[in-house]
């Protein structure tokens, strides 16, 4: 089974500074899909990043970036520049590729991020 | 920006009781989700809907809980007997074939008194 694993349930990043969040991941495909959503305090979901697998390249976003080591099944998002708004609850999700066909989100158990002015 | 809309954005109702989470998903979007997320803890699927029914369901997703898209825009979930256990927040999530990216809506907020 697909597992998502955020060992940082809090982080903390001084304005302007920069932070990265971790996530490792199991799974025997070879052909998905991760993603950064945040979660700020009105609970809303909102994705920050995507990852296609088969791609090396690793994906930014303005001041988000991410780290993906396939083999080390690891994907982790980097946050430059940190703003207040920044302050949120980040999950990390995967999702298999079925070749053009849904396959379900597995979320993380997120990482609180709070931004000290 | 096209978003995906869910209405209410809070919801109280007592045990036993029926609810419907409504969802207008993108328009040009063809697979529809929901999503669950007790406080404090993460989100956990439901199920996934494309052509008319159920692609996939979670075992959460008991005889309680049915979906529906009732006309060419809606896309419904049903709790037919609330449990205080179903309080959380409710997530309803569309997106293209193929893309991988699901818009999420802002959620629904269920609370079973």
């Amino acid at each position: 089974a697909q597992t998502v694993t955020q060992s940082q349930p809090e982080m903390s990043v001084q304005e302007a500074e920069t932070v990265t969040l971790s996530c490792t991941y199991d799974t025997s495909e070879s052909d998905y899909y991760l993603f950064w959503y945040k979660q700020p305090p009105s609970r809303q979901m909102i994705l920050v990043i995507r990852q296609e697998a088969y791609k090396q390249q690793n994906a930014t976003e303005n001041r988000f970036s991410v780290n993906f080591q396939k083999a080390a099944k690891s994907f982790s998002l980097k946050i430059s520049d940190s703003q207040l708004g920044d302050a949120a609850m980040y999950f990390c999700a995967y999702r298999i590729n079925y070749g053009g066909s849904q396959g379900n989100l597995i979320f993380g158990k997120g990482t609180k991020l709070s931004v000290k002015p | 920006e096209p978003e995906v809309t869910q209405t209410p954005s809070h919801q109280v109702t007592q045990m036993g009781q029926e609810v419907i989470l409504r969802c207008v998903p993108i328009s040009n979007h063809l697979y529809f989700y929901w999503y669950r997320q007790i406080l404090g803890q993460k989100v956990e699927f439901l199920v996934s809907f494309y052509n008319n029914e159920i692609s996939e369901k979670s075992e959460i997703f008991d005889d309680q809980f049915s979906v529906e898209r009732p006309d060419g825009s809606n896309f419904t979930l049903k709790i037919r007997s609330t449990k205080l256990e179903d309080s959380a927040m409710y997530f309803c999530a569309s997106s293209e074939s193929g893309t991988g990216m699901a818009f999420f809506g802002q959620g629904t907020r269920l609370t079973v008194v």
